[in-house]
């Protein structure tokens, strides 16, 4: 059975650090792999998708990386702002399954 | 393109009370998903359709949970009788394929259960 974790569970940076959020999962028969952003009281925006045959997707200050092999997956925010805080999932896609989820992480951005 | 619709955005009920949520997903979406989310948690897939097929409801509690897509376009889904671990978020989503088709998020319908 599938399972992601997602390390941290937390993160407060000030802002302008660059930060890396991880998300590791233990089945590596996947189709893709996506990161999306939560706003509190609102539905999930999608950031990034990763095709299994890929290596990694870039989209502004984000970039995001897949590595099968050892399960896992990092998303890397650059030059961070306060606009940036929310909580930030992970979520693969499975033959025959929906999307599975990590539990997120909630990141903080103080100007 | 109109995005993913669902109603309420919150509701608030007592425990052993019924409680209905509706969703609307992308014009021409084939598939539709029903998701739970508790406080804390990443969503977890209740129900999957595929047109007006039920596709996966493998964690679903079906003794007090169900749900519908007539005409294999809107979607309800009801809780009854309600229990306080309901208490979540419910999230709607849609794809034109299902499979690995990218999904659109609804906002989601917060409910309390007290």
């Amino acid at each position: 059975k599938q399972e992601v974790t997602q390390i941290p569970a937390a993160l407060s940076v000030p802002e302008g650090e660059n930060l890396v959020l991880n998300c590791s999962f233990t089945d590596s028969a996947i189709y893709n792999l996506q990161w999306f952003r939560q706003d509190p009281g609102k539905g999930l925006t999608s950031l990034l998708l990763i095709q299994s045959s890929q290596r990694e997707q870039t989209s502004g200050r984000l970039n995001a990386s897949l590595d099968k092999s050892s399960g896992r997956s990092t998303l890397y925010i650059a030059a961070s702002q306060p606009g940036d805080s929310a909580t930030y999932l992970c979520a693969l896609n499975q033959a025959g399954t929906a999307l599975i989820f990590g539990k997120g992480t909630t990141l903080s951005v103080s100007s | 393109e109109a995005g993913v619709a669902q109603s309420p955005r919150y509701k608030i009920i007592e425990k052993r009370q019924s409680v209905a949520f509706w969703c609307n997903p992308i014009s021409g979406h084939a598939t539709l998903y029903w998701y739970q989310q508790i406080l804390g948690q990443g969503p977890k897939l209740l129900i999957q359709f595929q047109n007006n097929g039920v596709v996966d409801d493998s964690q679903l509690p079906k003794d007090r949970f169900s749900a519908e897509r007539l005409k294999g376009v809107d979607s309800t889904l009801k809780i009854q009788p309600a229990k306080l671990e309901d208490s979540a978020v419910y999230l709607c989503a849609s794809s034109w394929f299902g499979g690995a088709d990218t999904q659109y998020f609804g906002p989601g319908t917060r409910l309390t259960v007290l």
